[in-house]
């Protein structure tokens, strides 16, 4: 599973409050990405990183941001979460040359 | 930027045949083209990629084919068989810059009747 782990796994928070989840990688990949699931919806982008506090927005990045200040982990912040941020959010990292990225396990958030 | 559309969103097929599933994509800049395996509670798993140089690619039971020139390509499984039941994405490059991001289709969920 290309060495990626994702915490926490589940997390219940209420509206308002500050969310940060965690993408840890062992293998010294360059590039790490954030994405959203939704039904419906498939994978959409929120932010990407292409190395060390090198960082750039997806498709879905208003209400998020992320912070990389070491390789092997990319950390996504929800300031304020909001019900609309209620998602499975995946991590994924790619290796150069290649184009090909794998998933972390997921975290499941819930905004009640 | 690229968008990619993906048909049909459910399709069901009898054990021993065979299914298709397509993808458009709009960026004619885009060369690379996977396709994950989504089984449910799991995380997206890639199971086969096409590149544009190339028409066609196979692995065993499935096949991807691209075409460049309608900006079309496609997952092909033959044999079907249960553990082929899944949700299958396929997905495209946004070339920027050389930082590369994926863009997925929104899914076709698979179920293969016994």
């Amino acid at each position: 599973d290309a060495g990626i782990t994702q915490s926490p796994r589940h997390k219940v928070t209420e509206t308002g409050t500050p969310v940060t989840l965690r993408c840890h990688q062992t293998e010294n990949h360059r590039y790490m990405y954030w994405y959203r699931q939704d039904p419906g919806h498939g994978l959409r982008l929120i932010h990407y990183s292409y190395g060390v506090k090198d960082t750039d927005k997806g498709e879905v990045s208003d209400g998020y941001s992320v912070s990389r200040s070491k390789t092997e982990d990319f950390l996504l912040t929800l300031e304020s979460a909001t019900s609309s941020q209620t998602s499975v959010y995946f991590c994924a990292i790619r290796g150069q040359p290649t184009y090909e990225q794998y998933f972390g396990p997921g975290t499941r958030l819930t905004v009640t | 930027g690229e968008n990619v559309e993906q048909h049909p969103s459910t399709l069901s097929v009898q054990e021993g045949d065979s299914a298709v599933i397509k993808c458009t994509y709009s960026d004619s800049a885009s060369n690379y083209f996977p396709w994950y395996k989504q089984e449910l509670g799991k995380r997206p798993q890639l199971i086969i990629d096409i590149r544009s140089n190339v028409g066609e690619k196979k692995d065993q039971r499935i096949a991807v084919t691209l075409n460049k020139t309608a900006k079309h390509f496609s997952l092909h499984i033959t044999e079907t068989q249960p553990e082929d039941s899944a949700v299958y994405f396929c997905a495209a490059t946004s070339s920027n810059f050389g930082n590369e991001k994926l863009t997925f289709g929104t899914g076709t969920r698979l179920t293969i009747i016994p």
